[in-house]
């Protein structure tokens, strides 16, 4: 069973706009989580945090927002620009330390 | 300072070959993470090393693999008898002290088996 989801494979949007990527988890004893970055031929590259205290954490054109009785967060980007195009992973922090993935979702951002 | 290395970056193997893949982490890194990712899929936990120390290895799939990090730095992922399944990228991530310290990832080995 995937114990995080994100359910679209794909966004486009048109550059300097706002992206949204969206990610939803089932095990509510989740109590961090992680987005990355992918480019093709690269290894995922850490973006932002957040800890379920929180429902809100920002770093520059980036923003994690966590709704915890949702059981669901969301990555904002805004502007968007075309060097955002990547493959962004949606991550839960498990016992251990281990990271538990979305299956991705595509962004492309358009000139 | 230099980042997470893997080799090598692609392996072709033919099914029944063994393989072995090879991670450096970053310099004084404790914690080092094995995670498999199969085409058009997020990444999938395999194994866990502090220090030299395998303490958890409940994500690798089968008995053909296995994995070693005997001085505490640089890690080895081997697989036995390769299967087409085995077909994967195979990431390695590393950090600083504790396992929940933010993990930076290698650029991975593109492994297939034909």
């Amino acid at each position: 069973d995937q114990q995080v989801k994100q359910n679209s494979p794909s966004l486009s949007v048109q550059e300097g706009r706002i992206s949204i990527l969206n990610c939803d988890y089932t095990n509510s004893m989740f109590d961090y989580f992680l987005w990355y970055k992918k480019y093709p031929a690269e290894g995922p590259t850490f973006l932002i945090s957040i800890s379920s205290i929180k429902d809100k954490n920002e770093d520059g054109r980036f923003t994690v927002f966590l709704n915890k009785s949702a059981k669901h967060l969301s990555l904002h980007i805004v502007p968007s620009q075309p060097g955002d195009s990547a493959v962004y992973f949606c991550a839960a922090r498990a016992e251990g330390g281990k990271l538990i993935f979305g299956q991705g979702t595509e962004l492309s951002v358009k000139p | 300072g230099a980042g997470v290395s893997q080799s090598p970056r692609y392996k072709v193997a033919k099914r029944g070959q063994d393989v072995a893949l090879r991670c450096d982490p970053i310099s004084g890194h404790v914690s080092l993470f094995w995670y498999q990712q199969a085409l058009g899929q997020g990444p999938e936990f395999l194994t866990y090393f502090q220090n030299e120390a395998q303490l958890d290895k409940s994500g690798l799939p089968s008995d053909r693999f296995f994995a070693e990090r005997p001085e505490g730095s640089v890690s080895t992922l081997k697989i036995q008898r390769t299967q087409q399944e085995d077909s994967a990228v195979y990431l390695c991530a590393s950090s600083s002290r504790h396992s929940t310290d933010t993990q930076y990832f290698g650029p991975g080995t593109r492994l297939t088996v034909l």
